[in-house]
């Protein structure tokens, strides 16, 4: 897997748009992006992923540049509940093929 | 749908003793995955299976760790001669595999070992 180098920490007030960025640039050609969010004593959590187009699902949306050495996922309207560490693994999630975790964002969402 | 469903949900042993942690996954799932987290880290990956077969197991899986998949239904992680750096949050996840398609991962709530 792509080495992936997020913020260790970001906060967002309640309400508004949460960009959390994450940096990959020695992604390669046909590895993916994938984010996953872990809140305070439950395990992680699929939320979205991409190749190189842009995705939206009913939790988030990503952003992925051009060149794909970055992208942005974005939680339109942040709630308290979003507050979470988040990961963002540049890699591939099929075949035999297994997911490497960074040490991700810690995203508080302030009142 | 339950969810993945893991036992206990706190662990304390003291060092060398034999530890054992169940995992029931998502029911239908095939793939099984064991994980490790400690504090302020990603979770590590461990081992995984593919119904019952274990098709993979990270160097970081020491011989005194050993898991199981019988009938490809639920796991069992053992640790033998828990040594303090065993302390963990072990992590399990499931996830319905087809063939091209990309995985998503499910995973319980972890058990927390404490090593005294």
């Amino acid at each position: 897997d792509a080495k992936t180098t997020q913020p260790p920490s970001m906060d967002c007030a309640e309400g508004r748009a949460a960009n959390l960025p994450c940096n990959h640039s020695t992604i390669s050609g046909n590895e993916y992006v994938y984010w996953y969010r872990q809140i305070h004593s439950q395990g992680p959590q699929y939320i979205i992923h991409g190749l190189k187009n842009n995705e939206t699902n009913e939790m988030a949306s990503l952003i992925i540049t051009e060149d794909r050495k970055s992208s942005t996922l974005i939680l339109p309207h942040a709630t308290l509940r979003d507050t979470a560490v988040y990961y963002c693994i540049a890699g591939y999630s099929f075949g035999n093929e297994k997911l490497t975790f960074g040490t991700g964002t810690r995203l508080t969402i302030i009142p | 749908d339950t969810g993945v469903s893991q036992n206990p949900r706190h662990k304390i042993t003291k060092r060398g003793q034999n530890v054992t942690f169940r995992c029931d996954p998502i029911s239908e799932h095939n793939r099984l995955y064991w994980y490790r987290q400690t504090l302020g880290q990603g979770p590590e990956f461990l081992t995984y299976f593919q119904n019952e077969a274990q098709l993979e197991k990270s160097r970081l899986l020491s011989d005194r760790f050993s898991a199981e998949r019988p009938k490809g239904s639920f796991s069992t992680l053992e640790i033998q001669r828990t040594e303090q750096g065993d302390s963990a949050m072990y992590l399990c996840a499931s996830s319905l595999l087809w063939t091209g398609e990309h995985e998503k991962l499910f995973f319980g709530s972890g058990t927390q070992l404490s090593v005294l």
